[in-house]
């Protein structure tokens, strides 16, 4: 069975652009969460999804947004890159809410 | 207070030793309680879920649950070299996928 796949894995960006992230979960897996990872913030929540609706926000500015489309794919996308958005993103999916989640690769962000 | 807390640790362990994490939370609505391993560089890696009180045993690893005391632990037994890692604690609501993680304890195992 293949596990939750995040897209591209490294990215290098300048600051203002805007970004978009991929993630597809393990097949039958309806709930996909988001996460961002820095070594002095340590693991914070962005956002969770269920069959297509955002059900949890995490707190983070309106630049960050995410949808997950009928396949249960996700994407995240960040507007007016700045310099501290510089993380590891992680994608995780769950069978159901409250289940056990799997994480992605993750992709690696650098803002310049 | 945090809403999961872990000691940072280094937690330093000989070779075949029992290492033993600890972790609480804040929230008494809380469902579901999750250990993941990260090796640097890595995504975290599922090792143990619990749901309900008591020990939950997978190899040489055993999950502790008291929700009482609000209170996580994992006890890796005979660890190894290849243990040595950051053992993050998560803990999931009521009816939701968000994850709250610990700030994860550094485990180091000594030959």
């Amino acid at each position: 069975k293949a596990g939750v796949t995040q897209t591209p894995r490294y990215l290098i960006k300048t600051r203002g652009q805007q970004v978009t992230l991929s993630c597809s979960p393990i097949s039958g897996h309806r709930s996909v969460s988001w996460y961002q990872q820095t070594p002095g913030q340590g693991l914070q929540f962005l956002f969770e999804y269920f069959s297509e609706t955002q059900r949890n926000k995490g707190n983070f500015p309106g630049r960050f947004s995410g949808r997950q489309f009928s396949n249960s794919r996700s994407e995240m996308n960040v507007s007016t890159l700045e310099l501290g958005d510089s993380a590891l993103y992680l994608c995780a999916s769950s069978l159901l809410a409250y289940t056990e989640a799997f994480f992605g690769q993750g992709t690696r962000l650098t803002v310049v | 207070q945090k809403e999961v807390e872990q000691n940072s640790g280094p937690l330093s362990v000989p070779e075949g030793a029992i290492a033993s994490l600890n972790c609480t939370y804040s929230d008494r609505g809380s469902q579901s309680f999750f250990w993941y391993r990260q090796y640097s560089g890595k995504s975290p890696e599922l090792i143990m879920s619990i749901y309900s009180n008591g020990d939950k045993e997978d190899g040489r690893f055993t999950a502790q649950l008291n929700k009482a005391s609000q209170y996580v632990s994992l006890l890796i037994r005979d660890s190894q070299p290849s243990d040595s890692a950051t053992y993050l604690c998560a803990v999931k609501g009521s009816n939701t996928g968000k994850l709250i993680f610990g700030q994860g304890t550094t485990l180091q195992v000594k030959p």
